[in-house]
């Protein structure tokens, strides 16, 4: 399979417990977005990447959570101190260039908060 | 603030039938609108966009900037249309590309 691809499916986790999410973008694809998805919501944007540069990051995206993407490849996406409200789907999505390419999504990293 | 509403969550049409599924967008410039679809078990992948004005699986949608609304149309419904579409919305200029701000979704169901 040569899509976006995330790593791991399925997250369970204890509050206050510091996870890490894996996104290997389409290999000749420089931009990378993460995106989060809660029950009943559409996705909403998180931050994004230009090869490694991170270019934008939303409110959303509080002191707690880090996304890197060393050498433009793949991406993390870091949750310290997770909370209940951090349950949601992780979503990442890459695209050739700018311009109003279309995002190749990933299918997602579910993560629970007990 | 850019803003997108689907006021549909469920939409139930039998085969056969047109269906539209309605899209609203609020934003102060021109923006580009897309749909996104998700069929079961499936990711989460584009549809359509308007600057490209094409029809997929006989899909089309039109720009409406008057009543700020790009619905989703197909005049004979199919039951592998059934699935979960978005609608977004992208701001203008550079670094709004890929910046997308969806909607909340709605499920579509065709019935044999």
């Amino acid at each position: 399979d040569t899509g976006v691809s995330q790593d791991p499916r399925h997250k369970i986790t204890k509050r206050g417990q510091n996870v890490t999410f894996r996104c290997d973008p389409i290999s000749e694809h420089n931009r990378l977005y993460w995106y989060r998805q809660t029950l009943g919501q559409g996705p909403e944007f998180l931050t994004y990447f230009q090869n490694e540069a991170q270019l934008e990051k939303s409110r959303l995206l509080s002191d707690r959570f880090s996304a890197e993407r060393p050498k433009g490849s793949f991406s993390t996406l870091e949750i310290q101190r997770t909370e209940q409200g951090d349950s949601a789907m992780y979503l990442c999505a890459s695209s050739a260039s700018g311009g109003y390419e279309k995002l190749f999504f990933g299918s997602g990293t579910q993560l629970s908060v007990l | 603030a850019q803003r997108v509403t689907q006021p549909e969550k469920l939409l139930s049409v039998f085969k056969g039938a047109p269906v539209e599924l309605k899209c609203n967008y609020s934003y102060s410039g021109s923006p580009e609108l897309f749909w996104y679809v998700q069929y079961s078990r499936q990711r989460l992948q584009l549809l359509l966009r308007h600057i490209s004005r094409e029809s997929i699986k006989g899909f089309t949608a039109d720009l409406n900037k008057g009543e700020t609304s790009f619905h989703l149309k197909k005049p004979f419904a199919q039951e592998e249309d059934s699935a979960m579409y978005y609608c977004a919305l992208q701001g203008a200029g550079g670094t709004s590309y890929g910046k997308l701000t969806f909607g909340q979704g709605t499920i579509l169901t065709v019935h044999p």
